[in-house]
């Protein structure tokens, strides 16, 4: 089984902050890689899929990059509505296994 | 676009079953793999289970193997996942979630359902 190692579990930041959100897949997953959001009582919604494409209607400063074992999410300018969950999701292989994800809070 | 709407949650008995179902609305359900995620009271997100948009191709999750089974009806537009010999630890919200490109090898999971609980207790 592939497994997905996101960092940190949480992050304290303020409005206006530039944080990154990590993934390590425990081998090449080429860039079969997604980042969701989700917020409490929510579905989670897809910001990036392949890596690095933003998902239409996802502000333009939410960003993905890397590839095969390394992934990151960056968020430029930290906007009252970011403070969520955020997951990373590896579909390369079976089974689809899903980072620990990262809770985003208020400094 | 596809919209998806879960129902058939509830509680239920340990040992005991229960079916889930994801409605989907929209002319390309049949076009879209689908799977179930669930995730349990204050935990993060486990996949449970995908098939493929022809029906034929399905894969579990190691802690649900051979308890649950998932199927879909592309005539009725609905996703299905059969749970059997339940258990507390499967207590979660379920969401259902589609792969537009018919075998999630690509873009990930969207869109989503909005959950199902399921609470497994006696």
């Amino acid at each position: 089984d592939i497994q997905m190692t996101q960092s940190p579990s949480s992050l304290s930041a303020s409005v206006g902050d530039r944080v990154t959100i990590t993934c390590r897949a425990s081998q090449d997953i080429i860039s079969d890689l997604s980042w969701y959001q989700q917020k409490p009582g929510k579905a989670p919604k897809r910001l990036i899929y392949d890596a690095s494409n933003l998902q239409s209607g996802v502000p333009s400063r939410f960003s993905g990059s890397g590839s095969g074992t390394e992934f990151t999410l960056t968020v430029s300018s930290l906007q009252p509505e970011d403070f969520a969950t955020y997951y990373c999701l590896q579909h390369h292989g079976h089974p689809y296994t899903f980072g620990q994800g990262t809770k985003l809070e208020i400094k | 676009e596809v919209q998806l709407l879960e129902s058939g949650g509830g509680l239920v008995q340990p040992g005991g079953s229960l079916r889930l179902s994801c409605a989907a609305s929209g002319s390309t359900f049949n076009s879209y793999a689908m799977n179930w995620v669930r995730q349990a009271p204050g935990k993060g997100l486990e996949w449970v289970s995908v098939i493929y948009s022809g029906g034929r191709s399905t894969y579990y999750a190691e802690s649900v193997k051979g308890r649950f089974t998932i199927s879909r009806d592309n005539s009725k537009n609905t996703l299905y996942l059969q749970m059997n010999s339940l258990r507390a630890e499967d207590t979660a919200v379920y969401y259902c979630a589609g792969c537009a490109d018919g075998s999630c090898y690509s873009r990930g999971f969207d869109p989503w359902g909005q959950g199902t609980l399921i609470t497994v207790s006696s």
